[in-house]
């Protein structure tokens, strides 16, 4: 139980194009959903929490507009990154809550050229 | 604010040799605290929980770890490595938010090596 999907695995895009990652429970319901981002070798930073129906709060530092996130159903939020740069390149793992716990995906490598 | 510090950035040790793994914690209330191991290019899997009760929890694959208060310590252990625990290990607080339920706030992790 407590199994959450991501698609895709993998994402090259061209910069100046938006990607779309989708975060899924697959056997539970999930009110809450986080974003991280992880960079090589580093740990995992929070970029956003996600709650159903509402707007997702950013951390700080996180820009709002480039990193769009919607949660329109209790088992789906999705990231998406506006107008992609190298930069932006990075590890992205979603997380869904279940009480105390969050149960995470296998993550999307997100490459941009 | 709460922090997480894994002091050991790598580890090596031998299959079959004991293992501990270090994390400390600040944070001005009673934590959620909790042990993720991630392979390589994939998620995080967790191995074990403390919430409240017993400061000794055991998890899965034969891990264990004690939650020493007066340290403000939650090290991981494993008496006896074997080679597919080589990975990632991350140490996490938990923090209550009314809105989102646990925050969570990780270490800077530890990559453990494990020579046959």
């Amino acid at each position: 139980g407590a199994v959450v999907s991501q698609h895709p695995s993998r994402v090259i895009c061209k910069s100046g194009t938006s990607v779309k990652i989708e975060c899924r429970s697959l056997d539970f319901q999930a009110t809450t959903m986080f974003w991280y981002r992880q960079f090589p070798k580093q740990s995992l930073m929070l970029m956003a929490t996600s709650n159903e129906g509402s707007k997702a709060t950013y951390e700080q530092g996180v820009e709002k507009d480039k990193f769009l996130i919607n949660h329109a159903s209790l088992t789906l939020s999705t990231l998406t990154v506006t107008s992609a740069h190298p930069e932006d390149s990075s590890f992205y793992i979603c997380s869904a809550r279940i009480l105390y716990e969050q149960y995470f995906g296998p993550g999307t490598r997100l490459t941009v050229t | 604010a709460q922090s997480v510090t894994q002091p050991d950035i790598h580890i090596t040790v031998s299959e079959g040799a004991s293992l501990e793994l270090r994390c400390n914690y600040s944070y001005g209330a009673t934590p959620y605290l909790f042990w993720y191991v991630q392979s390589p290019g994939q998620g995080l899997q967790l191995l074990l929980k403390y919430f409240s009760g017993d400061t000794l929890v055991q998890g899965i694959k034969g891990f264990e770890a004690e939650f020493k208060r007066s340290q403000s310590s939650f090290n991981l252990r494993k008496p006896s490595v074997h080679w597919s625990d080589a990975a990632e290990y991350f140490c996490a607080v938990g923090v209550l938010n009314n809105n989102a339920g646990n925050m969570l706030t990780f270490g800077g992790g530890t990559r453990l090596m494990v020579k046959p």
